[in-house]
């Protein structure tokens, strides 16, 4: 299995542009997260899904839009980046609520810089 | 208030010395508690989940007191290897398993 996987590993950005944040899961895992670290600070969460068509905003998800067509793919959309967008994204899944594994695991994360 | 706080650090530990330290957490709803890891400029891993008796795991071992709402990590015979930023984290299993993060503990492990 190969986890999650995310891609880019990095990106550029210039103000206004526009991108998506692939992630995508082999592990069968009904939900999926999207969160962001800025430099010396915890995760917040921007979106997540506890399945394929469902999304929710979390903490942060001023500036971003989701989609969950499948179980396995849960890409995060960027439409106008801004420099505050700058910042490390990383994508989590888990078993659903209620199963004894609640760890979730995460993608090794997209470092995006908004210039 | 943030809903989970640690101390930033950093915490200098000697190699082969104990190092504990606390999180807190402010939401009483919250179920689960867990300690992430996370090396420097990579995704955070599970280190272990703290259960109400507390629990050990090696060297690693965590508490979790409810009445006071913190939990509580402690790390003996300190290698370098476990020089890493340790993140606090709680679930509310309602609405998605969400975790909330701490802003992480940063231990520096030296010879």
């Amino acid at each position: 299995n190969a986890g999650v996987t995310q891609t880019p590993k990095f990106r550029i950005l210039k103000i206004g542009q526009s991108m998506t944040l692939q992630c995508t899961q082999d592990m069968n895992h009904n939900y999926m997260y999207w969160y962001r670290q800025d430099p010396g600070m915890g995760l917040k969460l921007i979106y997540y899904s506890v399945g394929a068509g469902i999304t929710d905003k979390g903490e942060v998800p001023n500036g971003y839009n989701v989609s969950r067509s499948t179980t396995e793919d849960f890409p995060l959309r960027l439409e106008l980046a801004a420099p505050s967008q700058t910042s490390v994204y990383f994508c989590a899944s888990s078993y659903p609520a209620g199963v004894l594994k609640e760890t979730q695991y995460f993608g090794p994360g997209t470092r995006l810089l908004v210039l | 208030r943030k809903e989970v706080e640690q101390d930033p650090g950093p915490f200098n530990v000697p190699e082969g010395a104990t190092v504990a330290f606390n999180c807190t957490y402010s939401n009483s709803a919250s179920q689960s508690f867990f300690w992430y890891r996370q090396d420097c400029r990579k995704e955070p891993k599970l280190l272990m989940s703290v259960y109400s008796s507390g629990n050990e795991d090696g060297r690693f071992t965590a508490q979790l007191n409810r009445a006071s709402q913190y939990i509580s990590l402690l790390i003996r015979d300190s290698k370098l290897s476990d020089s890493a930023t340790y993140l606090c984290v709680s679930l509310i299993k309602a609405a998605g398993n969400k975790l909330t993060f701490g802003g992480g503990t940063r231990v520096l492990v030296k010879p």
